[in-house]
């Protein structure tokens, strides 16, 4: 079974509109931490947004807030009057065990496309 | 206050060769991260080091890959005989582990790979 799971391969969105970038789970560990992370065509995988899985509130980060459900195992990514920069792939990921800075999972990605 | 940083970017190789890549971490990051990204997918985990000692190896990672990361610096990812299957862009990603600080991984900008 997949970790992670991203339903949306690709999204068009017009540019100043709010997207909601979709991400479920997986895990069976009470402590695990949840990311965002954006890839531009340059390559570079760019850190947006972290959640644990015992935070009580929502991470925000200017733009970036996370939708945190956990008992829908649910960690969508909002992105609040989006911009032409923020054409890029999104990836959700998770790490399991919040005291372990271990290896992070990902999922496959959704392409955002930001329409003039 | 520079960020990881990888060499080359790019590398073109022909089957049944070795190759070496290597990523230069934030300087004061303790755990340095490689990661395999094929075209479509997301980042996938290989290995991962604590100052120098490697602390976890994917089962990705077969026995023609070996990193290194002898003085708890920068860290070296040789590929011995190359296979087509190998063709993929090599993430390098560091952080700073310790109780109570950011979890999250800073990325460089990757080499791409291309065995012919």
């Amino acid at each position: 079974a997949q970790k992670i799971t991203q339903t949306q391969p690709g999204m068009f969105v017009q540019e100043k509109e709010a997207v909601t970038l979709d991400c479920t789970y997986d895990t069976s560990d009470p402590s695990y931490g949840l990311f965002w992370y954006k890839q531009p065509s340059s390559g570079e995988m760019i850190f947006l947004i972290y959640q644990g899985s015992y935070d009580q509130q929502n991470a925000t980060e200017g733009r970036y807030s996370l939708n945190f459900q956990k008992a829908r195992k649910s960690a969508n990514l909002v992105i609040s009057a989006s911009q032409l920069g923020d054409s890029a792939m999104y990836f959700c990921a998770m790490r399991e065990g919040v005291n372990r800075d271990d290896k992070i999972i990902f999922g496959k990605g959704t392409r955002l496309h930001i329409l003039p | 206050d520079t960020g990881v940083s990888q060499d080359p970017r790019h590398k073109i190789t022909k089957r049944g060769q070795n190759v070496t890549f290597r990523c230069d971490p934030i300087s004061e990051h303790n755990r340095l991260y490689w990661y395999r990204q094929t075209l479509g997918q997301g980042p996938e985990f290989l290995t991962y080091f604590q100052n120098e000692a490697q602390l976890e190896k994917s089962r990705l990672l077969s026995d023609r890959f070996s990193a290194e990361r002898p003085k708890g610096s920068f860290s070296t990812l040789e590929i011995q005989r190359t296979e087509q299957g190998d063709s993929a862009m090599y993430l390098c990603a560091s952080s700073r582990w310790g109780t109570g600080v950011p979890y999250e991984q800073y990325f460089g900008p990757g080499t791409r790979l291309t065995v012919t």
